[in-house]
């Protein structure tokens, strides 16, 4: 099993342009989360999804597109992309249980 | 909304000294669940706390929730190198009901261990 596997690894940038992270996992797990982590604020929810076809905001979520049209995939989208953006973004995926499982990160540099 | 402070920030220790990192919530917990993260890679679930006074272990880590459930203590026994990464605490957003995938993380605690 693969897990949550995020593409790509690192991305750089430049100011309003677009792209989509990947998110995929293989667990069947219902609940899907993006988060962003930067320097001395720990994880913080941008979108989340509680399944296929629903999807709420976090609480950072400007800026920030998500969809959710398969269980597997949850893809995050910067429309136009800011320095602000700049952050490691993480996915991660729960069940019931308080165990979320976390992709290995997208270093995101907005030049 | 429910806040986690963690401290301290930051930690240096040498080898094989005791250590210990406090996660306190602005509102009543209705789980804590520590992580790890080694620089450069995902987060590792380490254990999860829900009861009111409530301790486990997981080799030489011992992680407690106080019995007012709005503080959380992880310490760690005769530190070694492999224990070096960021600390974090992470509760559901959603006070006292199912998380449904929403956590809400401490800032985190970054842990040197000097050999």
């Amino acid at each position: 099993n693969a897990g949550v596997t995020q593409t790509p690894k690192f991305q750089v940038l430049k100011t309003g342009q677009s792209m989509t992270l990947q998110c995929a996992q293989d667990m069947n797990h219902e609940y899907m989360s993006w988060y962003r982590q930067d320097p001395g604020m720990g994880l913080r929810l941008i979108h989340y999804s509680v399944g296929a076809g629903i999807t709420d905001q976090g609480e950072v979520p400007n800026g920030y597109n998500v969809s959710r049209s398969t269980t597997e995939d949850f893809p995050l989208r910067l429309l136009s992309a800011a320095p602000s953006q700049t952050s490691v973004y993480f996915c991660a995926t729960m069940k019931q249980g308080p165990e979320a499982f976390f992709g290995q990160g997208t270093r995101l540099t907005v030049v | 909304s429910q806040e986690l402070e963690q401290s301290p920030q930051s930690l240096i220790v040498q080898e094989g000294k005791n250590l210990t990192i406090n996660c306190t919530s602005s509102k009543t917990l209705y789980g804590l669940y520590w992580y790890k993260q080694k620089y450069g890679e995902g987060l590792i679930f380490l254990m999860m706390l829900q009861k009111g006074g409530e301790e486990k272990s997981h080799e030489k880590i011992t992680a407690k929730l106080d019995e007012k459930k709005q503080q959380s203590s992880l310490h760690i026994t005769a530190s070694q190198p492999s224990h070096a990464g960021i600390y974090l605490c992470g509760a559901p957003t959603n006070t006292g009901g199912t998380s449904y995938g929403k956590l809400t993380f401490g800032q985190g605690t970054i842990l040197t261990v000097h050999p």
